[in-house]
């Protein structure tokens, strides 16, 4: 199994300009997260899915925009890009809820943003 | 919003030394995890805590669920050199939600 895949690995924007971070998981999850890890600190949610159709905020949604039309897949969208936004983005999912037995959260390995 | 303190920031060890961190908050949490991220890659997860006053072991790793519910401690004992990384701890804030909140992690660096 690939696990969760993300890409890129490396991006830079312009301020303004738009992009999708892809990721992908083969795994059959049902819970997908989006996490931004900036230097220094702890990820910090952006948006996380409980299945195919369903979407919700995290504690950072401002400035991103997700969809989940299928459960492989979960793409972040960035539409007016801003320095705030240079952070590595980290995917994740989980087959059933966190609390339940010992489910682990699976992590892709991070893309790296820069926005100058 | 919740936030989860770590401490220490940072640390820098003689390889056999025992490593003690810790994960406080000011709101209680009823899962606390605990990770632990290799430079360009995702976190992985060490060990899992569900119960207050919980104690679990992963090899030279243990973990406590503190019985306030509000703190975690991770320990290391006898470290070598792989055990370098940053340590993040992570809590679940409801049993409603999935959300997970991290804290700032701990960086960790061993010397032979």
């Amino acid at each position: 199994n690939a696990g969760v895949t993300q890409t890129p690995k490396f991006r830079i924007l312009k301020i303004g300009q738009s992009m999708t971070l892809q990721c992908a998981q083969d795994m059959n999850h049902n819970y997908m997260y989006w996490y931004r890890q900036d230097p220094g600190m702890g990820l910090k949610l952006i948006y996380y899915s409980v299945g195919a159709g369903i979407t919700d905020k995290g504690e950072v949604p401002n400035g991103y925009n997700v969809s989940r039309s299928t459960t492989e897949y979960f793409p972040l969208r960035l539409e007016l890009a801003a320095p705030s936004q240079t952070s590595v983005y980290f995917c994740a999912s989980t087959k059933r809820q966190i609390l339940a037995s010992m489910e682990k959260l699976f992590f892709g390995s991070g893309t790296q943003l820069s926005v100058l | 919003g919740q936030q989860l303190n770590q401490s220490p920031q940072s640390m820098f060890i003689q390889e056999g030394e025992d490593v003690s961190m810790n994960c406080t908050s000011s709101s209680i949490f009823n899962t606390w995890l605990w990770y632990k991220q290799d430079p360009g890659e995702g976190p992985v997860l060490l060990i899992a805590l569900y119960k207050a006053g919980e104690l679990t072991s992963n090899g030279r790793l243990t973990a406590q669920f503190g019985i306030t519910r509000k703190d975690s401690f991770l320990n290391i004992s006898a470290s070598i050199p792989s055990d370098v990384g940053i340590y993040f701890c992570a809590g679940v804030v409801s049993y409603n939600t999935d959300k997970l909140i991290f804290g700032t992690g701990t960086r960790l660096q061993v010397f032979p």
